[in-house]
């Protein structure tokens, strides 16, 4: 167990439809990281939240948008959904930008 | 632009014998930092050893060494006393951005699946 918790761990829906998915770093950890991991394209770098800041942008759709609460845990909302968004989504996080990060369970999406 | 390069897509060992899995990278920045993550089937992602470009000795946990050879930019697994447990997905990864910076975001290669036979 990493510490890192990532709900819900399966996610089913519609094309057109929007999700919310949802992320507690390990205790601690400033950084947050999320990443997208497709049969297609590997594993991929979205986005990365530090202390409640953004603080890096990767091939995040602009349908797709993040943020970092004063808590430290994050939410990834995804929109008007397309089929290739399905994919296993993964938060990881780290004490300081340039640690080791720990990777949550993830949350497997489907849109159907 | 940064780059990681895993050319073996899979690889089978015998279990109790050690096995290497190989990474090269490309990066023009002159601090980075190298990272081996195992996923196992189960799909979760699990750090496994790190290897920043200024560490003079190659890292070790436990069964797990990088042998980091900086001028040829390759980061190799190795993988010592192989277990049936090991089998999974190995995926070598590197960080853009130094360490204590504001951005760590990985860069994945495309894997290599383990097989580990009994």
């Amino acid at each position: 167990d990493s510490g890192v918790t990532q709900t819900p761990k399966h996610l089913i829906t519609a094309t057109g439809q929007r999700v919310t998915l949802r992320c507690s770093p390990r205790s601690g950890d400033l950084s947050v990281y999320w990443y997208q991991q497709s049969l297609d394209q590997g594993l991929q770098f979205l986005i990365q939240y530090y202390n409640g800041e953004e603080r890096a942008k990767g091939n995040i759709l602009e349908r797709f948008s993040a943020q970092q609460f004063p808590d430290l845990h994050s939410e990834l909302n995804l929109s008007s959904l397309e089929l290739g968004d399905s994919a296993l989504y993964f938060c990881a996080s780290s004490k300081l930008a340039g640690d080791e990060q720990f990777f949550g369970p993830g949350t497997r999406l489907t849109v159907l | 632009a940064q780059k990681i390069t895993q050319t073996q897509p899979g690889m089978f060992v015998q279990e109790k014998e050690a096995v290497t899995l190989d990474c090269t990278y490309d990066t023009s920045d002159p601090s980075y930092g190298l990272f081996w993550y195992k996923q196992p089937s189960s799909g979760e992602m699990i750090f496994l050893i790190y290897q920043g470009s200024y560490d003079q000795q190659n890292a070790t946990e436990g069964r797990y060494s990088l042998n980091f050879q900086k001028a040829r930019k390759s980061a190799n697994l190795v993988i010592s006393a192989s277990q049936l447990g090991d089998s999974a997905m190995y995926f070598c990864a590197m960080r853009e951005g130094n360490y204590g910076g504001s951005q760590g975001n990985l860069i994945f290669g495309k894997g290599t699946k383990l097989s580990v036979k009994p």
